[in-house]
C-alpha cells in the first residue's frame, strides 16, 4: 500500500507562475489536508477537505486553492506564486472528521522554491 | 483555542542516554495529544497518541509520553537513545475536531 503520494518531489518556480501540487491517497480516507512547513513554525494548515466535494480554509489559506473532485485526490494550486510561498508542503489524510482521536497520515512532501 | 509549546528547539544526547522532549499545551477542551517524528527529507510519522485513556502512553521505537493535566504537559521520553533517533519531533494537540495544532518542533541530535 502506497499510502499518500505527492508530486513533484521538488520544484523551482518563477514568481508569478502558477503551479499545482498533486496529492493522492489510497486508504479511502474521508478527510484530507494541506500543510506548509517553515523553520521554527512547525506545520500550518492551508486547506482541508471533510469529504469529496467539500473544502475549507485552514490557518494560512491566502494565495492557495484546492479542489476535491473525488476521495483519492486533493490538489493544491498556487495561482500566482510569490517568494513567501517557498516552503515544504505536506499532504495528509485521516479516516474520519468526527473525532480528534484519528491519526493523520502524511505524504513525503514537496519542496517548493519560488524565485 | 488550542496551542502547543515545545520548550526546547534542540536537544543533544549521547547514544545510550535518556531523551526528554518537553511539551506544554493549551486547550479549552479535553484534548487529544500526539507526538510525530520527522526524519530528514521524510514525511511525518506518528510516534504515539493520547486520547483520554491511560495517561502513560507507549509508542513505537521505545518512546513513551505521560499526560499530566494539572501541568498541561505531554513530555516525550526514551530510556536509551539510538543513533536512528536523530530527527525532528513535533508535539501536536487536537481539540474537538480533526484540526491539528503543531508545536515548532525539537531537533534531536545523538552523539556517538
Amino acid at each position: 500500500t502506497a499510502g499518500i503520494t505527492q508530486a513533484p518531489t521538488s520544484q523551482i518556480l518563477a514568481a508569478g507562475r502558477s503551479m499545482t501540487l498533486r496529492c493522492t491517497q489510497d486508504m479511502r480516507h474521508n478527510a484530507m489536508y494541506w500543510y506548509r512547513q517553515d523553520l521554527g513554525l512547525g506545520l500550518r494548515l492551508i486547506h482541508y477537505s471533510n469529504t469529496a466535494g467539500t473544502t475549507g480554509k485552514g490557518e494560512v489559506p491566502d494565495g492557495y486553492s484546492v479542489s476535491r473532485a473525488n476521495t483519492d485526490d486533493f490538489p493544491l494550486t498556487l495561482a500566482s506564486a510569490v517568494p513567501s510561498q517557498t516552503s515544504v508542503y505536506f499532504c495528509a489524510s485521516s479516516d474520519s472528521v468526527e473525532s480528534s482521536y484519528n491519526e493523520q497520515f502524511f505524504g513525503p512532501g514537496t519542496r517548493l522554491t519560488v524565485l | 483555542a488550542q496551542s502547543v509549546t515545545q520548550l526546547d528547539s534542540h536537544v543533544s544526547v549521547s547514544e545510550g542516554t535518556p531523551v526528554l522532549l518537553r511539551c506544554n499545551y493549551s486547550s479549552s477542551y479535553s484534548p487529544s495529544l500526539f507526538w510525530y517524528v520527522q526524519h530528514p527529507n521524510k514525511g511525518l510519522q506518528l510516534l504515539l497518541k493520547y486520547t483520554s485513556a491511560a495517561t502513560l502512553v507507549k509508542g513505537i521505537n521505545g518512546f513513551e509520553a505521560e499526560f499530566k493535566k494539572s501541568e498541561t504537559s505531554f513530555h516525550l521520553t526514551k530510556p536509551s537513545a539510538h543513533m536512528s533517533d536523530a530527527a525532528e519531533y513535533f508535539c501536536v494537540v487536537s481539540e474537538n475536531d480533526y484540526k491539528l495544532s503543531f508545536g515548532a518542533g525539537t531537533t534531536v541530535t545523538v552523539r556517538a
